[in-house]
């Protein structure tokens, strides 16, 4: 079954940095982009960003541009987020997102998601 | 920050139809097609409609959608009580250059 699992979630100070990790199973990875998506608890869902198949094509929200990263390694058929300089506004559960093959920007499947926590 | 606009809420009692809108604008909507998640309570979203009136395969011909000019619509027909959940439209934004998803419905069956 096509899966994809998120860890790296926690509890992290304000200023601080945090790495996501989106792994991946039962497709060919390396044939789709990958995003992320995040939803503040009991509020609505917001893009963060996203990678293209081999890696070398990056977008990301104009919130987090300059402090997080998305990169991927598709020989262990893992995604990552590495996020830099957090805000509380960045508190969320962060879900990565398999884009359909031929709609890049439409999330067939997603993970279970893995919250980050802001707060001093 | 949501760009799509949706009613908070719907309801309505086994067996009837619930009709949910999303309205964008030229940039969105307007312009590109138009995607529905489903998001079960504490559960994470999953895709329900794509390219504003396809269905991924598994998802039942209950569930259709619309678009006309700025706005789409999902429609749920046969409400059933594992319908209950949390509906977003998205699309992507040409101005933002980004997805965008819109403020979320939360569907109640009676």
């Amino acid at each position: 079954e096509v899966h994809l699992v998120e860890s790296g979630g926690g509890l992290v100070q304000p200023g601080g940095s945090l790495r996501l990790s989106c792994a991946a199973s039962e497709f060919t990875f390396s044939s789709h982009w990958m995003h992320w998506v995040r939803q503040t608890p009991g509020k609505g869902l917001v893009w963060v960003s996203r990678i293209n198949g081999d890696g070398s094509g990056t977008n990301y929200a104009d919130s987090v541009k300059g402090r997080f990263t998305i990169f991927r390694d598709n020989a262990k058929n893992t995604m990552y987020l590495q996020m830099n300089s957090l805000r509380a506004e960045d508190t969320a559960v962060y879900y990565c997102a398999r884009g359909m093959e031929w709609l890049l920007d439409t999330f067939d499947i997603w993970g279970q998601g893995t919250m980050v926590t802001v707060s001093a | 920050q949501s760009v799509l606009t949706q009613p908070p809420s719907a309801s309505g009692t086994p067996g009837q139809r619930v009709t949910i809108s999303c309205s964008g604008t030229s940039s969105n909507i307007g312009s590109n097609t138009v995607n529905w998640y489903q998001q079960p309570p504490g559960t994470a979203p999953q895709l329900l409609i794509y390219s504003n009136d396809h269905r991924p395969s598994g998802v039942p011909d209950r569930f259709s959608g619309s678009k006309s000019v700025t706005s789409a619509s999902l429609a749920i027909s046969g409400l059933q009580s594992e319908d209950e959940a949390d509906y977003y439209c998205a699309a992507w934004d040409d101005s933002l250059n980004g997805p965008v998803f819109g403020t979320g419905t939360k569907v109640t069956v009676l």
